[in-house]
């Protein structure tokens, strides 16, 4: 039930395009939903996150959309740029003491040019 | 702001030795540090949670007398790799969550470091 399940695991999408990256999760405890952005040798970078209070949260070309009911989230990369190149992980936490993420498996995305 | 630093980036050690990795939150006071392994091409997986002034919680599986956590201040964590083995070469990464959540900020927000390569011979 601590699963957070990623697709896909690899993406190739065009300059300009748009990424989009899909996280369920089985967890109704879960309320803050991440999403972390991580380069070769680095350590994850918080892109944006989301609480199931909001189906949709924008901050610059990444938009999470939540779908409380199906247990879902996603990530969208608008204008896709070969700088977004990276791994991409969801995670899942729930507010307490500990607030422990849950990591999603990862989806490794190539912009090409 | 919130910036976490891990100290050293990469270490090689010989088998049986052990290592530290030291992780500091720089501009804010961290009132829980998680510790975190990678292996390649592979998710974080938690190792345990450290609360300055207590004893770290470990996940399942992870042996707390081979992986040892100090939190001694609310700006730094370590974590000591005893008698290391070629098998716990890995990349560790350390997180830290702030004392308190900034404005614009989710208390659950997570600060990660830049990691440590640890290579065992």
């Amino acid at each position: 039930q601590q699963q957070v399940k990623q697709s896909p695991q690899s993406l190739i999408v065009q300059k300009g395009g748009i990424s989009i990256i899909n996280c369920a999760y089985e967890n109704t405890a879960f309320d803050y939903f991440p999403w972390y952005q991580q380069f070769p040798g680095k350590g994850p970078a918080l892109l944006i996150a989301i609480r199931p209070d909001v189906s949709e949260k924008k901050e610059g070309r990444f938009t999470i959309s939540f779908n409380k009911s199906a247990k879902q989230f996603s990530l969208h990369i608008m204008d896709s740029q070969p700088g977004d190149s990276a791994t991409y992980f969801c995670a899942a936490s729930k507010t307490g003491t500990a607030s422990k993420l849950t990591f999603g498996t990862g989806t490794r995305l190539q912009v090409t040019l | 702001g919130a910036v976490v630093s891990q100290h050293p980036s990469w270490v090689i050690c010989k088998s049986g030795t052990s290592v530290k990795i030291e992780c500091r939150s720089l501009d804010f006071q961290a009132t829980t540090m998680f510790w975190y392994r990678q292996f390649p091409k592979q998710s974080l997986m938690l190792m345990a949670t450290s609360n300055e002034g207590s004893k770290a919680t470990y996940e399942q599986g992870v042996e707390k007398d081979k992986f040892l956590i100090n939190h001694a201040s609310l700006t730094l964590s370590t974590l000591t790799v005893t008698s290391a083995h070629p098998e716990d070469s890995s990349f560790y990464i350390c997180s830290a969550r702030p004392r308190t959540s900034g404005r614009g900020k989710d208390y659950n927000e997570q600060f990660f470091g830049p990691g440590t390569r640890l290579t065992v011979l």
